[in-house]
Parts: C-alpha cells; structure tokens; sequence
C-alpha cells in the first residue's frame, strides 16, 4: 500500500540552525500538510499546501517556518533558525482531495531534537 | 474553533473483551471525522474515516459512529488482543478548513 515517507527519522540541531525536514507524499495526492505533536501534547497542524501554494497555516507557522515543493515528489518543512521550543515530532501528511470522503494519511514522522 | 476531547485517557482491559473509546468534539459542522491508531514513538496510522453522512464505518473489528447533533463520536473494539495496544487518537476538521483537530488520545492496554 502506498504511504508517506519522512526523512530523516531523527534530526538532532544546535539552536540557531536551520533544518530542512524532508517527506515524499503518495504519488496522486494533491494537498499536503504538516503537523507536529510536542512530547505528551496534541497534534497540532502547521500547515497545508495545494498548488504549489499555502493554503492555511496556524499561529505556530510564522516567519522562521517555510514549505516547498522543490520537485514532483517531494515536500519540505524548513525552519530557518531553530529555538528549543521546536524539539516536536514533525508529521508529514498528503490526501487526495479535500473534504468527504479520502482521509489524510500520515508518515512516521521526524523527531527533531534542538539542543 | 473546533476543540476535541478524548475520553478516558487511558484503558486497561484483559485481552478478548470488547471496549469503546469516545471523542467528543465542540464544532459539529464537520463533513467527517478520522480515527488513528499511534504506536509508541511512531506515526499516525488512519484506522477509520467516517462520514458526515454516515452514521457508523467498520473495518474489521473496530466500529466507528458519528452522531453529529451530540458532537460525539465511538470507537468499539471487539475481541481486543495485545497487538491493539496503542494510543488512539480522534481527529475532527476545523470548520470550513483542511486542518484537522486532534484529541490527546486514549492510550489503550490489552493485557494477555
């Protein structure tokens, strides 16, 4: 069954760096999201992008937050100067389409780890 | 803004008993509801999506309903064993959006 790949599985960053995390969604899925779920908190949405767009993003997703779509297969989370907040496991999640009746599937997730 | 609560937060229960998790969630102008199995340190696996339309989805032994005008929804487990110890987390959309809301989750144990 196709599924939602995240790469690495654990980013360990100095505070102050970037990171780029890194997810391959399903082949024919058209929106993709990002969450995170802080240890022993809710996953809370960051963000979803269509088109090569944004098309919603939370609070959390401010200046230091970037998505991209660099080529046909990949989708990229980046923060541009990581605080010791940011230590999250990081979702990636892509669906078909929105609304009704296709689900968001997610990938393992990347832990990152901001020292 | 949607809020969803998860109840209990945690269950213990001997392997071959049947059992239901209950979300609740504040906004019920949802056009579905998405129920998750999370393994320690793992990703979220989608177990069952319901339908706003739909009152009840079943895969294999789990049963999800929905019943919008009480904003709640179950998980029934039947025949529970070992292997469906996990954390199982609820997810409703946020109203008019994509993103979806999450519960805190029911952390489940099945003893042998």
């Amino acid at each position: 069954e196709p599924e939602v790949t995240q790469t690495p599985s654990h980013q360990v960053t100095q505070m102050g760096q970037e990171v780029i995390l890194r997810c391959v969604p399903i082949s024919n899925h058209l929106y993709f999201y990002w969450y995170r779920q802080i240890l022993g908190q809710k996953v809370e949405f960051l963000v979803s992008f269509y088109n090569n767009e944004i098309s919603e993003k939370s609070e959390i997703f401010d200046d230091q937050f970037s998505v991209e779509r660099p080529d046909g297969s990949n989708f990229t989370l980046k923060i541009r100067s990581t605080k010791l907040e940011d230590s999250a496991m990081y979702f990636c999640a892509s669906s078909e389409v929105v609304y009704y009746d296709q689900p968001q599937h997610f990938g393992d997730g990347t832990r990152l780890s901001i020292l | 803004k949607q809020e969803v609560t998860q109840i209990p937060a945690a269950l213990s229960v001997p392997e071959g008993e049947n059992l239901v998790l209950n979300c609740s969630f504040t906004d019920s102008a949802i056009y579905n509801l998405q129920w998750f199995r999370q393994d320690p340190g793992k990703g979220l696996t989608s177990l069952l999506l319901i339908q706003s339309s739909q009152r009840e989805q079943t895969s294999g032994r789990l049963n999800a309903s929905l019943d919008k005008s009480s904003g709640r929804s179950t998980l029934y487990i039947a025949a529970s064993q070992p292997g469906d110890s996990a954390t199982y987390l609820c997810a409703a959309p946020q109203g008019g959006s994509e993103k979806l809301v999450f519960g805190k989750g029911t952390k489940l144990t099945v003893n042998p």
